[in-house]
């Protein structure tokens, strides 16, 4: 089993809508929870980055973690042809400085 | 400010030759990742350096490759001798500080081996 489960999509949605995204993790010692956007030949971008559960909010995204059910998720508001990209989530323990990744989901906004 | 940068962006060799790999962090960035993505699979980490030394090197698949960080800026990732299975995307980031502080990363290097 992998330690964290990604969709890998792609997911297809029209401009303008609201688009969530999801990984879900099996280590209970995940604190740390990162988003990264990767557009096509390009290395990963950090999107959101939360510690422990709960909500964080950056303009039209926003990063849920409820670690009770090992689950988090990426929302992106009013979506925009220029979000199409892959969506991987991370995750660390904090113990080591490792990333623990997900697969990535393809994103497809269409105009 | 600079990003990660990486060289080459692509490289195809067969199998059983020597391929070496660079990346040069954000300045003044003391720790550096390296992580690979096979085809089809998640990024795994590799190895990290705390400067010019080696701090976690778990990730390292055997004992064919070799990363260096002579001086503590740029680093090199040698694969020798290259193996099919090593065909995928290598990526290095860096970050100011170690733990959880955010890591930026490179556009990768693509290997092919043939």
């Amino acid at each position: 089993q992998k330690e964290v489960e990604q969709d890998p999509g792609p997911l297809s949605v029209p401009e303008g809508a609201i688009v969530s995204l999801n990984c879900t993790y099996s280590n209970s010692a995940f604190q740390y929870f990162m988003w990264y956007r990767q557009y096509s030949r390009k290395g990963p971008e950090l999107l959101m980055y939360t510690y422990s559960s709960g909500n964080k909010e950056d303009g039209r995204f926003t990063a849920q973690v409820d670690k009770s059910s090992k689950y988090i998720s990426l929302f992106i508001r009013d979506s925009q042809p220029s979000d199409s990209a892959t969506y991987l989530c991370a995750m660390s323990d904090g113990s080591n400085y490792q990333l623990i990744w997900g697969a990535g989901t393809k994103l497809i906004i269409k105009p | 400010e600079a990003g990660v940068t990486q060289f080459p962006s692509h490289s195809v060799i067969e199998k059983g030759q020597t391929v070496t790999l660079r990346c040069d962090p954000i300045s003044g960035h003391d720790n550096l990742y390296w992580y690979r993505r096979v085809m089809g699979k998640e990024i795994k980490f590799l190895l990290h350096f705390v400067k010019e030394s080696k701090q976690d090197e778990s990730g390292m698949p055997n004992n064919r490759f070799l990363a260096e960080r002579t001086g503590g800026t740029y680093s090199t990732l040698k694969v020798q001798p290259a193996e099919l299975e090593d065909s995928g995307v290598y990526f290095c980031a860096s970050s100011q500080l170690a733990g959880t502080d955010t890591q930026y990363f490179g556009p990768g290097t693509r290997l092919t081996v043939l």
